[in-house]
């Protein structure tokens, strides 16, 4: 059966940093593309960041890029968010999925909550 | 790239049926046939009912089913049942995007 578990969230004043932390079982990163899915208090999900099979594989949403690092620990079987001068608008609810292939994403983890507040 | 949009809430008696719209662009819904609806209850991470327009994973009822024309994609959610109360979103490749959502309510 497959799991994933994300931690890390937290509280964070606008210009501060997080790392998440999503550790799997059931499956490893090295053959599926693992995504970052966020989403935020009464909205729909959004799209944040993948990793592919080769870790040079890699992807982020417009708002993040150059903000947020994707990275990968693969024994630990761990995917990592690095997120610097986070703002507002980046509180919200991380989830870890798996995409199972063209954007479908089959398998979640019960989310971290990440909230950006003065 | 813009969310998709679907209506905010939709709703039915139990035993009949609801549909759900999710309309996108040429760019996305239009351009693909990698359109996928997720079911969402309370405090839970949403599931995946839909994928591939109107393909349904193991587990998930045929009383769910996708379906699309055009820039539309169209969730039918048959014989609704109690435990069908959720929020539902749809995504697509081609954009990366998911839709606005829509709070289904069983009256």
């Amino acid at each position: 059966e497959v799991q994933l578990v994300e931690s890390g969230g937290g509280l964070v004043q606008p210009g501060g940093s997080l790392r998440l932390s999503c550790t799997a079982s059931g499956l490893t990163f090295t053959t599926n593309w693992i995504n970052w899915v966020r989403q935020a208090p009464g909205k729909g999900p959004e799209w944040v960041a993948a990793m592919g099979p080769d870790e040079d594989q890699k992807g982020y949403v417009d708002s993040v890029r150059g903000r947020f690092i994707i990275s990968r620990d693969n024994a630990k079987n761990s995917l990592y968010l690095q997120m610097d001068s986070l703002r507002v608008d980046d509180t919200g609810i991380y989830y870890c999925a798996r995409d199972q292939g063209y954007f479908t994403f089959d398998h979640w983890g019960q989310g971290t909550l990440v909230t950006v507040s003065p | 790239q813009s969310a998709l949009t679907q209506p905010p809430s939709a709703s039915g008696s139990p035993g009949r049926s609801v549909t759900i719209s999710c309309t996108g662009t040429s760019s996305d819904v239009g351009a693909s046939e990698y359109v996928s609806w997720y079911q969402q209850h309370p405090g839970k991470a949403p599931k995946l009912i839909i994928f591939e327009v109107n393909k349904r994973p193991s587990g998930v009822p045929d009383r769910f089913s996708g379906s699309k024309s055009g820039n539309t994609a169209s969730l039918t959610v048959s014989g609704l049942q109690a435990e069908d109360e959720a929020d539902y979103y749809c995504s697509s490749r081609g954009g990366n995007v998911f839709g606005t959502g829509t709070k289904v309510t069983v009256l």
